[in-house]
């Protein structure tokens, strides 16, 4: 079983939507969560930053993590073509432990 | 300010040469992450890095490969003997403070073993 487990998708909406996208973890020790959008040949960039449990907005984004079920969650309100792109969730225990990636979710936004 | 800088961006090699990866953080950031991300996969740990120490090399293969990030100048992903399936982009990220978990990546390096 792998330490996080993401839907590879690809995942089609269509423009307005909102966009539900999730992570399930199996390491009790991470605290640290965060979600990256990775569009086609571009490194990562970093969308949200949450520290344990609970909800964090920004924008259009909202991440929520729940720690007593080991899953956490982006959503994307009124979803446009440009967030067209790959969505990375990550996740680690804090000081020196090694960042672990969710292999990423495909995401279409039909115009 | 400079983001994270990466080059080559692009980098053929045959099998059986070196390929050297060059990564420059952000300034001020004293820490980098290597990763290895293959088509349709996640990003793979390869080795964290401190200015002159490596504090995590636990996801880069023993053999063939090795890192380093000198206390001047840029940090260095090196593969030896290079074969097919070293192919993929590498990307590096940097960070200031060793408990924070605010990676800021590079474009990455897309290397080609033919």
């Amino acid at each position: 079983q792998k330490e996080v487990e993401q839907d590879p998708g690809p995942l089609s909406v269509p423009e307005g939507a909102i966009v539900s996208l999730n992570c399930t973890y199996s390491n009790s020790a991470f605290q640290y969560f965060m979600w990256y959008r990775q569009y086609s040949r571009k490194g990562p960039e970093l969308l949200m930053y949450t520290y344990s449990s609970g909800n964090k907005e920004d924008g259009r984004f909202t991440a929520q993590v729940d720690k007593s079920s080991k899953y956490i969650s982006l959503f994307i309100r009124d979803s446009q073509p440009s967030d067209s792109a790959t969505y990375l969730c990550a996740m680690s225990a804090g000081g020196y432990q090694k960042v672990t990636f969710g292999t990423g979710t495909k995401l279409q936004v039909i115009p | 300010n400079a983001g994270v800088m990466q080059n080559p961006r692009h980098l053929v090699r045959r099998r059986g040469q070196e390929a050297r990866l060059r990564c420059s953080p952000m300034k001020g950031h004293s820490h980098v992450y290597w990763y290895r991300q293959l088509p349709e996969e996640g990003l793979k740990f390869m080795v964290y890095l401190q200015k002159e120490n490596i504090i995590d090399e636990s996801g880069m293969p023993k053999e063939r490969f090795s890192a380093e990030f000198p206390k001047e100048g840029p940090s260095i992903l090196r593969i030896q003997q290079v074969v097919r399936g070293d192919s993929a982009a590498y990307f590096c990220a940097s960070f200031p403070l060793r408990d924070t978990n605010e990676q800021f990546f590079g474009p990455g390096t897309r290397l080609t073993v033919l």
